[in-house]
């Protein structure tokens, strides 16, 4: 059965770099696509962005211009990077594995990373 | 991308029937998907395809879409049913995912 291991720092200040990263163990890294979700506190899930095995990526507009998702199917990992962090991302982080392109679901997930951004 | 809308929140009596709709011009061509989150944990998919369950969830719990709007229904609802519940798709348009706000069910 397919796990999801995600790490990263927990902790940052304002204008720095979130970096996590998320390891696929236990089946297949192909033929799936590989998302990033956040969850501000007391709040709703965020769908970040997604890669595919190629390196396709696709963003949420509303963080296209600071965020970054990479593969490394060598390594069977995906990592997300989103820069000049403020306040308003502190939240918990999921990676999680999305299926099927057009009907999903995610039906994987990572343990949650709760990242705090505060100066 | 447009986005989904759901109540949010809803109450059910223990033993009686809950639904849960998802509404969005994007539903009209895609399937949703359903996730069950419970405090502190990660989301669980209840319902794919619309109206698949996945191994493990029970039957109790359905899933339809017509038009611009998805529902999930649990009948004989119970203690453990009261969790946060998230639609989802993926449009079609601009191939974005998009999550609804979400609806907070408590089983009183």
């Amino acid at each position: 059965q397919v796990q999801l291991q995600q790490w990263g720092a927990g902790l940052l200040k304002p204008s720095e770099t979130l970096s996590l990263t998320c390891a696929v163990s236990g089946g297949s890294f192909s033929g799936y696509v590989w998302s990033w979700i956040r969850q501000p506190p007391g709040k709703g899930l965020e769908w970040i962005g997604e890669v595919h095995q190629g390196g396709v990526t696709n963003y949420n507009p509303s963080l296209k211009s600071r965020v970054s998702i990479s593969i490394d199917t060598s390594q069977n990992h995906f990592s997300l990077k989103l820069n000049s962090v403020s306040a308003a991302d502190t939240a918990v982080y999921y990676c999680a594995r999305y299926y099927d392109y057009w009907s999903g679901p995610f039906d994987t997930w990572g343990q949650g990373s709760l990242v705090i951004v505060s100066s | 991308s447009s986005g989904l809308t759901q109540d949010p929140e809803v109450a059910v009596a223990l033993g009686q029937t809950v639904k849960i709709t998802c509404q969005g011009d994007i539903l009209r061509l895609s399937h949703a998907s359903w996730y069950q989150q419970r405090p502190g944990r990660a989301p669980v998919v209840v319902i794919l395809d619309d109206s698949k369950r996945p191994a493990g969830i029970p039957s109790r719990v359905s899933g339809s879409r017509l038009g611009d709007t998805a529902s999930l229904t649990i009948t004989a609802a119970q203690a453990e049913d009261e969790a946060d519940y998230y639609c989802h798709c993926r449009d079609t348009s601009d191939h974005l995912l998009v999550f609804g706000p979400g609806t907070r069910v408590t089983v009183l």
